[in-house]
């Protein structure tokens, strides 16, 4: 069990726009820690998509975007484009575990 | 370009030992604080180390604690870790990670390609 849930799977057609939810815990996310959002392509490593709840490194579009409120964060992806499919991570800091815990993982399908 | 790679993993048998390590490139590893992340076939991340720029304070996740061991030498702009007393379900893919300096509460900003250690007899 992952300390941070989020759905194993979410989809939509090329086009359209989803969210991810991950929910958190008082010791994380509810502490207002800032969540991060990470994207894995099959056999690599993740790759940072949004920082600090709703930042995007350099070279990340605007098609990505983060949000936060109380225990849960949202990343949503707009325009979808048939390679946004992957695995989606959401990551915040524990207070209890002196360490960073990650969300099981959403593996996006793009219809 | 800031790189890390990691190497080291293999396969062992249970209750054997490895150690990993991961070098760094591009940037002035000594001022960033590390760590390791794994993920097992099929599953998500985990972080299961921390070692701060100086090596002071160092983290476990209770799984690992008292079995693996992290450390650094920043003159070599090394990560290790250190793995005893392995066991099957220690199998997984090893990442090194650094953590963002700007980014939050603990974001990591670069990853490693991973080192792949399997345990099994």
């Amino acid at each position: 069990q992952s300390v941070l849930t989020q759905p194993p799977s979410v989809s939509g057609a090329p086009g359209q726009r989803v969210t991810i939810s991950c929910t958190g815990s008082s010791s994380n996310i509810g502490a207002n820690f800032d969540v991060h959002w990470y994207r894995q392509l099959p056999g690599t490593a993740p790759k940072a998509l949004v920082y600090g709840n709703n930042h995007r490194p350099s070279g990340v579009p605007d098609r990505f975007s983060g949000s936060k409120s109380g225990t849960s964060a949202s990343l949503a992806i707009s325009g979808l484009q048939a390679d946004d499919e992957a695995d989606y991570y959401c990551q915040a800091y524990d207070s209890s575990l002196n360490g960073p815990v990650f969300g099981g993982g959403t593996r996006l399908t793009v219809l | 370009e800031d790189q890390l790679v990691e190497s080291g993993g293999g396969l062992v048998q249970p209750g054997g030992s490895l150690r990993l390590s991961c070098a760094a490139s591009g940037f002035t590893f000594s001022v960033y604080n590390m760590v390791w992340v794994r993920q097992a076939p099929g599953k998500g991340l985990e972080w299961i180390s921390y070692i701060s720029s100086s090596s002071s304070p160092i983290y476990y996740t209770d799984s690992v604690r008292g079995r693996f061991s992290i450390s650094r030498d920043n003159a070599k702009n090394s990560l290790y870790l250190q793995m005893d007393r392995l066991r099957v379900n220690d199998t997984a893919v090893y990442y090194c990670a650094r953590r963002a300096f700007g980014w939050g509460d603990y974001g990591l900003d670069v990853w490693g390609q991973g080192t792949t250690v399997t345990v099994s007899s």
